[in-house]
């Protein structure tokens, strides 16, 4: 499965933008991208996933580079309730199982 | 809770007795995975399905059997258990496509002691 890399932690304030990053340079052609987040004493939780052009649901905004070696899942505007661990997994077509990283622990200051 | 559950939510076990967890979901959804979560190590794939009675292992698989008899329901079974099967297991369903979200059940807080 490709790797990817994400920052330990990161720390925003409530009603501000998150931008978290992910580094996926040896992603392939067929790869998926997913996002999922897990809060404290919960189930990983999906949040947003693309292939090639950006993406926006009601929980996040995905922008995919043009080369797709990064993504960004972006947080409009953070709330208390975002805090938690987010990660960003790349699932090959063929595959069908997500392979977790360490993800990114959001801290999220009133 | 979008239509996954994991039973039982807590259990205490002790050491090399069987334990059986159980996953059953309403989607009809061909795939269902097991993962367990520990502290340093992450979500690790145990055993996953991809229809009924084809199961296939994950990462971790050893001390871990599976069975799936009919589609809603995923069964993992610790034939023997230990103290390093003490854990946070998680179930998770899929449509079977990379193109969907997987869906997490809310977890089976397994002690062994």
């Amino acid at each position: 499965d490709a790797k990817t890399t994400q920052p330990n932690s990161m720390e925003s304030n409530e009603e501000e933008p998150v931008h978290l990053p992910c580094n996926h340079s040896t992603i392939s052609g067929t790869d998926y991208i997913h996002w999922y987040r897990q809060l404290p004493s919960q189930g990983p939780e999906y949040v947003i996933h693309g292939l090639t052009s950006n993406v926006n649901n009601r929980m996040a905004s995905l922008a995919i580079a043009e080369d797709r070696k990064s993504s960004t899942l972006i947080l409009h505007r953070a709330t208390l309730r975002d805090a938690a661990v987010y990660y960003c997994i790349l699932i090959d077509q063929g595959a069908q199982k997500l392979v977790f990283g360490q993800g990114t622990r959001l801290t999220i200051n009133p | 809770d979008a239509g996954i559950t994991q039973s039982p939510r807590h259990k205490v076990t002790e050491t090399g007795t069987p334990v059986t967890l159980r996953c059953h979901q309403t989607e009809n959804h061909r795939y269902m995975y097991w993962y367990r979560q520990d502290p340093g190590h992450g979500l690790r794939l145990i055993h996953y399905s991809y229809g009924v009675k084809d199961t296939d292992k994950g990462e971790v698989s050893d001390g871990y059997s599976v069975s799936r008899s009919k589609t809603e329901d995923f069964l993992l079974t610790l034939e023997s258990a230990t103290s390093s099967q003490t854990s946070v297991y998680f179930c998770a369903i899929n449509r079977a496509a990379s193109n969907y979200g997987y869906t997490f059940g809310s977890g089976t807080r397994l002690t062994v002691v």
